[in-house]
């Protein structure tokens, strides 16, 4: 149980242009998602929390209008990356916690790698 | 703020046991995670300590002591499917991770 799916797994586009990324919870219902950078050889930083049916709180640093991010249900959130420049290039992960998980515990998506060219 | 230390990397033998330390200051101290990252995957929950002590988990044991702000993740009877990154994370109210840098562990044969 707890599985969480992210969509695409990589991805590459184009310099200006805008690319969404999909974060589902398969088996469970996720009332708080989360979602992570990392760059190679690095950590995860974290974005943003993403609330079903609210707005998300981003972190410090990390830019609202670039970086948009809706939790629609409480199976999906989606990152939207807008106006890619290649310094967006990482490792996106999300993960989600919430209905019989362990409070403590979150589930990590397998990752969507953008290159932005 | 949070902020973790672990060591960048340590190297073992098959069969051998590894102890990977990790100090945090935090503002807020909730619990420390452990997670397993190999190179491309997603990080996969070892262990979590919300109180002092041991927490085993077969092959892996994680210690957390609070007044020393200090814990360590155990890996016994070293595998070489254990070579991967290992991170220590504190949660805060809200349940968000803050991340140490992470620990490489390459198992040789």
């Amino acid at each position: 149980g707890a599985v969480v799916s992210q969509h695409p797994s990589r991805v590459i586009c184009k310099s200006g242009t805008s690319v969404k990324i999909e974060c589902r919870s398969l088996d469970f219902q996720a009332t708080t998602m989360f979602w992570y950078r990392q760059f190679p050889k690095q950590s995860l930083m974290l974005m943003a929390t993403s609330n079903e049916g609210s707005k998300a709180t981003y972190e410090q640093g990390v830019e609202k209008d670039k970086f948009l991010i809706n939790h629609a249900s409480l199976t999906l959130s989606t990152l939207t990356v807008t106006s890619a420049h290649p310094e967006d290039s990482s490792f996106y992960i999300c993960s989600a916690r919430g209905g019989a998980t362990p409070a403590y515990e979150q589930y990590f998506g397998p990752g969507t790698r953008l290159t932005v060219t | 703020g949070q902020s973790l230390e672990q060591p960048s990397e340590v190297t073992a033998v098959e069969g051998a046991i590894v102890q990977i330390n990790c100090t945090y200051q935090t503002s807020g101290f909730y619990g420390l995670s452990w997670y397993q990252q190999h190179d491309g995957g997603a990080p996969t929950f070892l262990s979590y300590n919300a109180l002092d002590g041991l927490e085993e988990t077969g092959r892996f044991s994680s210690f957390l002591s609070r007044s020393d702000s200090y814990g360590y993740l155990l890996l016994q009877e070293l595998q070489m499917k254990d070579s991967a990154s290992y991170f220590c994370a504190v949660r805060d109210r809200d349940y968000k991770l803050s991340f140490g840098a992470g620990t490489t562990v390459t198992v040789r044969a």
